[in-house]
């Protein structure tokens, strides 16, 4: 099982480029997740969606955007990247709302992403 | 707002001791409660999580953490731990009682098992 796949694993950006983070999962959830995780501070929320044709924001949804045309795959565009989204992205999913019903969030490896 | 403190950034430990990492958070209302581990550049994993009955969690690898409420605090241990647990591990909660719920994450704590 492969669970959650995320590409590419590291990349390098110029300030004003964009870029589409890739993820899919092959468990059947419905709701996926994308967060960062930045050095000193504990993961933020950017967005997330409940299933196919659904996303919201979450508390940094400000220079991203994302898409869900399918149950398997959430891509996270970033436009006009800028060094403060320098981070790690992690795509996550759950089968149900974690929020609502504690269910197990599961993670992929992560994106190194660095903006220069 | 609902925060979360790991009391600790980095806990050296040598393989077989065992170990405690400690994780508080501020509001006392119904909560849901996690603990997740990354190990070296892979994803989180979740190690075990308290939603509600047994104060007493068992989790994977041997680990297990006590919910005390009065305390606010859920703190992870394993009694003998070994090189393969070196790893940053994660704290979350939620707080349920309302329906604008987020998973608040802590800043994590750095075992490191050293032989």
């Amino acid at each position: 099982n492969a669970g959650v796949t995320q590409t590419p694993k590291f990349r390098i950006l110029k300030i004003g480029q964009s870029m589409t983070l890739q993820c899919t999962q092959d468990m059947n959830h419905n709701y996926m997740y994308w967060y960062r995780q930045d050095p000193g501070m504990g993961l933020k929320l950017i967005y997330y969606s409940v299933g196919a044709g659904i996303t919201d924001k979450g508390e940094v949804p400000n220079g991203y955007n994302v898409s869900r045309s399918t149950t398997e795959d959430f891509p996270l565009r970033l436009e006009l990247a800028a060094p403060s989204q320098t981070s790690v992205y992690f795509c996550a999913s759950s089968f149900q709302g974690a929020y609502h019903s504690g269910n197990t969030i599961y993670f992929g490896e992560g994106s190194w992403l660095t903006v220069v | 707002a609902q925060s979360v403190t790991q009391l600790d950034s980095q806990v050296p430990v040598f393989e077989e001791a065992p170990v405690e990492l400690r994780c508080n958070y501020s509001s006392s209302v119904s909560v849901y409660l996690f603990w997740y581990v990354q190990y070296p550049n892979q994803g989180l994993q979740l190690l075990l999580k308290y939603l509600s009955g047994s104060t007493l969690v068992k989790g994977i690898n041997g680990f297990e953490a006590e919910f005390n409420k009065s305390q606010t605090s859920f703190h992870l241990r394993k009694p003998s731990v070994h090189i393969s647990d070196t790893a940053e591990y994660f704290c979350a909660v939620i707080d349920i009682a309302g329906n604008n719920r987020k998973l608040i994450w802590g800043l994590g704590t750095s075992l490191a098992v050293n032989p």
